[in-house]
């Protein structure tokens, strides 16, 4: 079966400007979560939609904005764009989301350079 | 989310089995133990999880102690493909608290 698809996989911006990422998750996954990786914070939590609400939000300012659609597939934005949001945006998918096993499917991230 | 604790970096030659550590001594009754592997500028890849008992899967061998504060990852006879951030989580949300890692370097 298809995997995580994220879109784009590269993508460049200025300082001020906004940016949308987008995930597809594998078919029958309700659970999508977002994660940021920069070299020196590593790989961080950012927020969990599952069947279209949020569920679980990381430590991240308001510039930092999702949401879920009634398929299953996620967004994420950020607006007002600074330098130290360069970074690699994964997604991942599972069934359940909440209790129980877990287990994540990531996608191959978007990577994101603001100039 | 259970605080776990990895050595940064470990060697391990190609052939050999590789047995990276883990502690989460903050671990609840409820949390799963989970691996995860990153290669380089990849998403990570899931390995294994367990709750209490030892697990074993085509890639690894999860061993848990009985107190549940550590675990095990064992892989039986690393290959170069093997070289990545491994990384133990505990957890039973739809959250993920990745730490550090462990950087796995098999060698030929």
């Amino acid at each position: 079966k298809a995997g995580v698809t994220q879109t784009p996989r590269y993508l460049i911006k200025t300082r001020g400007q906004q940016v949308t990422l987008s995930c597809s998750p594998i078919s029958g996954h309700r659970s999508v979560s977002w994660y940021q990786q920069t070299p020196g914070q590593g790989l961080q939590f950012l927020f969990e939609y599952f069947s279209e609400t949020q569920r679980n939000k990381g430590n991240f300012p308001g510039r930092f904005s999702g949401r879920q659609f009634s398929n299953s597939r996620s967004e994420m934005n950020v607006s007002t764009l600074e330098l130290g949001d360069s970074a690699l945006y994964l997604c991942a998918s599972s069934p359940l989301g909440l209790h129980g096993a877990n287990v994540l499917t990531f996608g191959a991230g978007s990577r994101l350079t603001v100039l | 989310d259970a605080k776990t604790t990895q050595p940064t970096s470990m060697d391990c030659a190609e052939g050999r089995a590789a047995n990276l550590p883990c502690n989460h001594s903050t671990i609840s009754g409820n949390e799963y133990v989970y691996w995860y592997r990153q290669i380089h500028s990849q998403g990570p890849q899931y390995i294994i999880h367990g709750l209490k008992n030892n697990e074993t899967n085509e890639m690894a061998s999860l061993i848990i102690t009985e107190d549940r504060k550590s675990s095990t990852l064992i892989l039986p006879h690393a290959t170069l493909r093997d070289t990545a951030v491994y990384y133990c989580i505990g957890s039973n949300t739809g959250k993920l608290i990745f730490g550090q890692g462990t950087t796995l370097q098999v060698k030929p």
